[in-house]
């Protein structure tokens, strides 16, 4: 079955980096645009980026915009995010999903904690 | 950015009973393709968001049919026609069509 697995979250200092990865299965990853999501406590769910199949198309919201970057490898069914100059305001749980409009199904996410 | 505004944001619900959640947003989902990407989701305790219903009233694979979902420009509605234990979460409503897609703020439907 179509199956996400989120990897790569902990806890970094303000201003550090942090990369997550996403490993899929169960579908061919080159033929699907990727997503990451964010759910904050007390900031509810937010769309941070998207990539296409081919990487050609690719997103992100304001907030995240200049710092973090998508990227993916097909050949290892991944999707990366990476984080840079982190904020306070970027902890969050950060789950993948497959599609970007009706985006689904997600993983369970990985939790990145921001924090001195 | 387009808000989403659910209502009710606390639903306590009968087992058995139907419950509504209403979602508005401040613009009109319709896409340039023609399709309306309004979304519902459902978070349980402790798990990550699972997708009910896709572009406005399709329903996933192995989503209950007391599931639905209605609506179009700006109202939307998902209904449960009768509550079951496993229903209880937070729903969240979520639009595709316009960047950055946004989420509702939730309901958290309980048992009463």
């Amino acid at each position: 079955q179509v199956q996400l697995v989120e990897s790569g979250g902990g806890l970094v200092e303000p201003g550090g980096s942090l990369r997550l990865s996403c490993v899929a299965s169960g579908f061919s990853i080159s033929d699907s645009y990727m997503s990451w999501i964010r759910q904050a406590p007390g900031r509810g769910l937010e769309w941070i980026s998207y990539i296409s199949g081919s990487s050609s198309d690719t997103n992100y919201a304001d907030p995240v915009k200049g710092r973090f970057t998508i990227s993916r490898d097909n050949a290892k069914k991944s999707v990366y995010l990476q984080m840079n100059s982190l904020r306070a305001d970027d902890t969050a749980v950060y789950y993948c999903a497959r599609g970007t409009r009706a985006a689904a199904p997600w993983g369970q996410g990985t939790l990145v904690t921001v924090s001195s | 950015d387009v808000v989403m505004t659910q209502s009710p944001l606390s639903l306590p619900v009968t087992l058995g009973q139907p419950a509504s959640i209403s979602c508005r947003s401040t613009q009109g989902l319709v896409y340039s393709d023609g399709n309306t990407y309004l979304n519902w989701f459902q978070q349980r305790p402790g798990q990550s968001p699972r997708r009910l219903i896709y572009k406005v009233s399709n329903r996933d694979s192995g989503v209950p049919d007391r599931f639905s979902g209605s609506g179009s420009g700006t109202d939307f509605t998902l209904k449960i026609s009768r509550v079951e234990a496993e229903d209880v979460g937070v729903y969240y409503c979520m639009q595709g069509t316009h960047w950055p897609w946004t989420f509702g703020q939730g309901t958290k439907v309980e048992i009463k």
